[in-house]
């Protein structure tokens, strides 16, 4: 079966943009979660949805955001992107998080210059 | 305070050698453990997952154990590859209906010739 696709791969913007990042989860989840990484550092949770509705939060400023669509599918946007914004994005789907893990996509690797 | 810790931060070892890698936790109420490896500029890929009962699961060359009264666990790898460099991600799950998982900060494996 498809696994979960993020788009695009790579993205260049430049500071003081807004840009908005794509998830399709593996069919059947519910749960799409939003990671940070940035170079060196471990996965910094953003937010988790879950049948459209957002179940869990983390500490991000409010530039950060996102939604879920009824098919599953999800958006993360930042405004007014500032340099460290910098990182790979990684989102996550899941059936339920408690017993059936997380299966990540490959990233959208955004450079803000 | 849920938090999940994991050493070393960084390992080097050469290629043939076995290694073990740690993974700490305070996260209550314990639902399962899961292992993920994350290749350089990739998203993570689950090795194994431990719940409550179990102690030790095997996957190949990978071996997870997982002592509940201790809320200790490890990775051990054996017979290492240049393939297995890589980060090695903890996360800890939570017996709840929220889908609350705790991440590691992971141990970054290098395998030498």
């Amino acid at each position: 079966k498809a696994g979960v696709t993020q788009t695009p791969r790579y993205l260049i913007k430049t500071r003081g943009q807004q840009v908005t990042l794509s998830c399709s989860p593996i069919s059947g989840h519910r749960s799409v979660s939003w990671y940070q990484q940035t170079p060196g550092q471990g996965l910094q949770f953003l937010f988790e949805y879950f049948s459209e509705t957002q179940r869990n939060k983390g500490n991000f400023p409010g530039r950060f955001s996102g939604r879920q669509f009824s098919n599953s599918r999800s958006e993360m946007n930042v405004s007014t992107l500032e340099l460290g914004d910098s990182a790979l994005y990684l989102c996550a789907s899941s059936l339920d998080p408690e017993w059936s893990g997380y299966t990540f996509g490959s990233g959208t690797r955004l450079t803000v210059v | 305070k849920n938090q999940v810790e994991q050493s070393p931060q960084s390992l080097i070892i050469l290629e043939g050698k076995n290694c073990t890698l740690q993974c700490n936790y305070t996260v209550s109420p314990f639902s399962n453990l899961r292992w993920y490896k994350q290749d350089t500029g990739r998203g993570p890929v689950s090795l194994t997952i431990m719940t409550f009962s179990e102690n030790t699961k095997s996957n190949g060359r990978y071996t997870a154990t997982l002592d509940a009264d201790t809320k200790q666990s490890s990775l051990h790898i054996t017979a290492s590859q240049l393939s297995d460099s890589a980060s090695y991600i903890c996360v800890v799950s939570l017996n709840t209906n929220a889908g609350k998982s705790t991440f590691g900060d992971g141990t970054t494996l290098t395998v030498k010739p």
